[in-house]
């Protein structure tokens, strides 16, 4: 089951420190993002990376940070100031936009527990 | 900015009824629209796209730009496509916005 990994699957942080959540593809894909799920609220979405050293803030950005030194690598660090961090979190990828219709796969998600 | 609407949170329906998993969209530009399936314990991936006009496991969606609509069709519901269905836009700068997903419980 290859693809897109995400790690750990829990993780468990007290409140104030920050935390970075692993998202590495080995599908050669161009573009990767992060999304936050919340029940009821579907898929939001954080960042996204359309290219290597590039990223775009997505909806809800504030309180998180990423970076994009290397294609297969998309960590996002959830830091102090997210009011609201507990979540469960999906990384994706996809291929370079406007190519067969760049469908996203996703990882199996990390959640994220702030105490 | 784009926004995407799905009405029902929750749709039951017994095994071999019709089902619709209703989808709207506010976008000015051309969209690209998807499905996506999330079935218990696996993974969220994609369902179809509208631009291949394909059925998947009998699943089929018509993008009717004068409804700004992209509604998901089965005419014959089976157990297991009870998941969460999650309609989804891409616009021209790639970036993909996800509806609130609408849970779908197919009851023997």
């Amino acid at each position: 089951d290859g693809g897109i990994t995400q790690s750990p699957k829990y993780l468990f942080r007290k409140e104030g420190q920050n935390v970075t959540l692993s998202c590495e593809q080995n599908l050669n894909h161009d573009a990767m993002y992060w999304y936050r799920q919340d029940p009821g609220q579907g898929l939001r979405l954080i960042y996204y990376s359309q290219i290597v050293n590039d990223f775009q803030k997505g909806d809800i950005a504030e309180g998180y940070s990423v970076s994009r030194e290397k294609k297969e690598s998309f960590p996002l660090t959830v830091t102090s100031a997210q009011k609201n961090p507990t979540a469960f979190y999906l990384c994706a990828s996809s291929k370079t936009p406007g190519t067969d219709n760049s469908p996203l796969h996703f990882g199996n998600g990390t959640r994220l527990t702030v105490t | 900015a784009q926004r995407v609407t799905q009405p029902e949170k929750l749709l039951s329906v017994f095994k071999g009824a019709p089902v619709e998993l209703k989808c709207n969209y506010s976008y000015s530009g051309s969209p690209e629209l998807f499905w996506y399936v999330q079935y218990s314990r696996q993974r969220l991936q994609l369902l179809l796209r509208h631009i291949s006009r394909e059925s998947i496991k009998g699943f089929t969606a018509d993008l009717n730009k004068g409804e700004t609509s992209f509604h998901l069709k089965k005419p014959f519901a089976q157990e297991e496509d009870s998941a969460m269905y999650y309609c989804a836009l891409r616009d021209a700068g790639n970036m993909l916005t996800f509806g609130g997903g609408t849970r779908l419980m197919v009851k023997p």
